[in-house]
């Protein structure tokens, strides 16, 4: 099994620009997660998708960030216009009922 | 609101020690605990799942104990090296979610 893949695994971009990250869960896994990791806030839930459907996106920090999963296999995390308060780690996770969830390697993300 | 804590933040062993990080809950209507390993500039890999009706989880040299009552979880780690050298994250998924809440982490060095 791949695992969990992210793409890009680092994106430099300046202020305003637009940010898309990639995510293809783990084959056969019905949920996904968007997390984000800084020295700070540590690890935060942004959003996440059952059978592609968001359940709970309460954790998007503002309306600059979309995300969207149009099959079971594949999701975007959008940033526009991105910040440089938006420089972290993002990560996504998949998970099938009642296992665990796994991790892809993330994104390491800088605003300029 | 449940509440996961990990004690001690940070740890530094001599290679060969046995040793056990802890974390603990405070609401005890958990579906499971997950046990993971971050090292530094990659992404966090599971370790070891325990359902709310298991006791325990083994995995080679590491052992994964879950006491609900008491809303604790233990990680015994057998005979480290410094390979296992990372931070070390317990999180719990509620009865009623998806979502899984972090603890803080512990450190852990050991030292050849």
């Amino acid at each position: 099994d791949a695992g969990v893949i992210q793409s890009p695994r680092h994106e430099v971009t300046e202020m305003g620009q637009e940010v898309t990250l990639r995510c293809k869960p783990i084959s056969g896994h019905n949920s996904l997660f968007w997390y984000r990791q800084t020295m700070m806030r540590g690890l935060e839930l942004l959003i996440y998708f059952n059978n592609n459907v968001p359940i709970d996106d309460s954790g998007m920090p503002e309306d600059r960030f979309s995300a969207k999963m149009p099959n079971a296999s594949f999701s975007t995390l959008k940033i526009q216009p991105s910040e440089p308060r938006d420089s972290a780690v993002y990560f996504c996770a998949s998970s099938r009922d009642s296992g665990g969830q796994f991790f892809g390697p993330g994104t390491r993300l800088t605003v300029l | 609101k449940q509440e996961v804590t990990q004690i001690p933040a940070a740890l530094s062993v001599p290679e060969g020690e046995n040793l056990v990080l802890n974390c603990s809950f405070t609401d005890s209507a958990i579906y499971n605990l997950q046990w993971f390993r971050q090292d530094p500039g990659k992404g966090l890999t599971s370790l070891l799942l325990i359902q709310s009706s298991q006791r325990e989880q083994t995995s080679g040299r590491l052992n994964a104990s879950l006491d609900k009552s008491s809303g604790r979880s233990t990680l015994y780690i057998a005979a480290s090296q410094p390979g296992d050298s990372a931070t070390y994250l317990c999180a719990v998924r509620m009865d009623s979610s998806y979502k899984l809440i972090f603890g803080s982490g512990t450190r852990l060095l050991v030292r050849p």
